[in-house]
């Protein structure tokens, strides 16, 4: 019940293109979802959030869509770069469950020149 | 330095051998994190600090003893390790440790290779 299913594992898109990174849940409970970007030799690093009560959140050409009736949310990558190769986790957690974030299994991401 | 620092960078231990890993945190904060990443694999959440008293155990095995002597700096503590606790182990911290919207800020992670 407290587990994040991503997908896919790893994605390869042109330069310029779009990447999505898909994310689905059970717990309903779960109230704050954000994604972390990370870096070969770094750690994460939280890259946008939502909260259930919005559809949509755009940061740059970043951008998280979140279905709460499906329990699926997702990110989209707009003009992808080669600088955004990384792997990207997405996350969730409930006020409830404290410090919690259950993670999912990340993505790896290249895109190429 | 600034955000979370970790040493070492990189372990390599035998399986009789006892080392310690540290984390240091420079933004203030009140809870600090030790997570372990395997590949493949989400990341697992170990130990939780909250103003140094341990608020969370996730059933890791007694070789691995966390200690926080203060609010900016964590330690893991490894003895008898086995070779499937070969990892990279992240430290992170935030503002607080409860709740939602709470960004947790990771550290580089100590590369751990058990032989």
């Amino acid at each position: 019940q407290q587990q994040v299913k991503q997908s896919p594992q790893s994605l390869i898109v042109q330069k310029g293109g779009i990447s999505i990174i898909n994310c689905a849940y059970e717990n309903t409970a779960f109230d704050y979802f954000p994604w972390y970007q990370q870096f070969p030799g770094k750690g994460p690093a939280l890259l946008i959030a939502i909260r259930p009560d919005v559809s949509e959140k755009k940061e740059g050409r970043f951008t998280i869509s979140f279905n709460k009736s499906a329990k699926q949310f997702s990110l989209h990558i707009m003009d992808s770069q080669p600088g955004d190769s990384a792997t990207y986790f997405c996350a969730a957690s409930m006020e409830t469950s404290g410090s919690r974030l259950t993670f999912g299994e990340g993505t790896q991401l290249t895109v190429n020149p | 330095e600034t955000g979370v620092t970790q040493t070492p960078r990189h372990l390599v231990m035998g399986m009789t051998n006892k080392k310690s890993l540290k984390c240091e945190q420079h933004l203030g904060h009140n809870a600090m994190y030790w997570y372990k990443q395997s590949a493949k694999k989400p990341l697992e959440l170990m130990f939780v600090y909250s103003l140094e008293e341990r608020v969370e155990n996730n059933s890791v095995p007694s070789r691995f003893s966390p200690e926080c002597p203060n609010s900016s700096h964590l330690f893991l503590h490894l003895h008898t390790l086995q070779p499937e606790d070969s990892a990279l182990y992240l430290c992170a911290s935030s503002r607080r440790a409860g709740g939602s919207y709470n960004e947790q800020f990771f550290g580089p992670g100590t590369r751990l290779t058990v032989l």
